[in-house]
């Protein structure tokens, strides 16, 4: 079956400026996650839906970054006034059910460069 | 400030030879650890996970955990040119699903 797509694969703003990535999980995930990964460094937790609701937001950075899941399937991850800071690649997971051992599965990843 | 630590590499090993990648955790609350393998300009995908204290194997690869010494490896054998990536170790943190990962350690196998 598909797996978790992103879209767009790569997006280019100007500092300032308002963008939104999108997540479609693999059909019948029920866990959602966001990180964001930097060039040489491993995957940082941003956050993760259980369902509709965000179940962990404690890794997003500030207040300019928020996620939506409104149905329980796709997400949008929305960052507000763009800083040259934010560019990295934003990787999104979805796992068959929150808690235990279920695997997480990664999207493709958008890559943002803020100018 | 929960941490995993990896040694960044590169470790260079010839085809056929043992890997021997190796990660610390620092929160004692962990209960499960990963590793997943990164292409370059690729996302993770999973190895192995690992819950138990001892050995786990998997056919070329074994994936061992020490809680005492918060202490997790990856063994892989008979490595080939293939194997050649980024490997990032992974641990559960604040309950069962947000993981904290490593740098990532880069293993070159060469022929």
């Amino acid at each position: 079956g598909a797996g978790v797509s992103q879209t767009p694969s790569n997006k280019v703003t100007e500092k300032g400026k308002y963008v939104e990535l999108r997540c479609d999980p693999i059909s019948g995930h029920t866990a959602l996650y966001w990180y964001r990964q930097s060039l040489g460094q491993g995957p940082e937790f941003l956050i993760y839906f259980q369902g509709t609701g965000a179940a962990d937001d404690s890794g997003l950075p500030n207040d300019r970054f928020f996620a939506v899941r409104p149905e329980g399937s796709v997400s949008t991850l929305k960052i507000q006034r763009t800083e040259r800071g934010d560019s990295a690649v934003y990787l999104c997971a979805s796992s068959l059910q929150a808690g235990g051992f279920d695997e997480q599965f990664f999207g493709p990843g958008t890559r943002l460069t803020v100018l | 400030q929960k941490e995993v630590e990896q040694n960044s590499g590169p470790l260079s090993v010839p085809e056929g030879a043992i890997a021997s990648l190796n990660c610390t955790y620092s929160d004692r609350g962990s209960q499960s650890f990963f590793w997943y393998r990164q292409y370059s300009g690729k996302s993770p995908e999973l190895i192995m996970f690992i819950y138990s204290n001892g050995d786990k194997e998997d056919g070329r690869f074994t994936a061992q955990l020490n809680k005492a010494s918060q202490y997790v490896s990856l063994l892989i054998r008979d490595s080939q040119p293939s194997d050649s990536a980024t490997y990032l170790c992974a641990a559960t943190s604040g309950g069962y699903n947000k993981l904290i990962f490593g740098a990532g350690t880069r293993l070159a196998v060469h022929p």
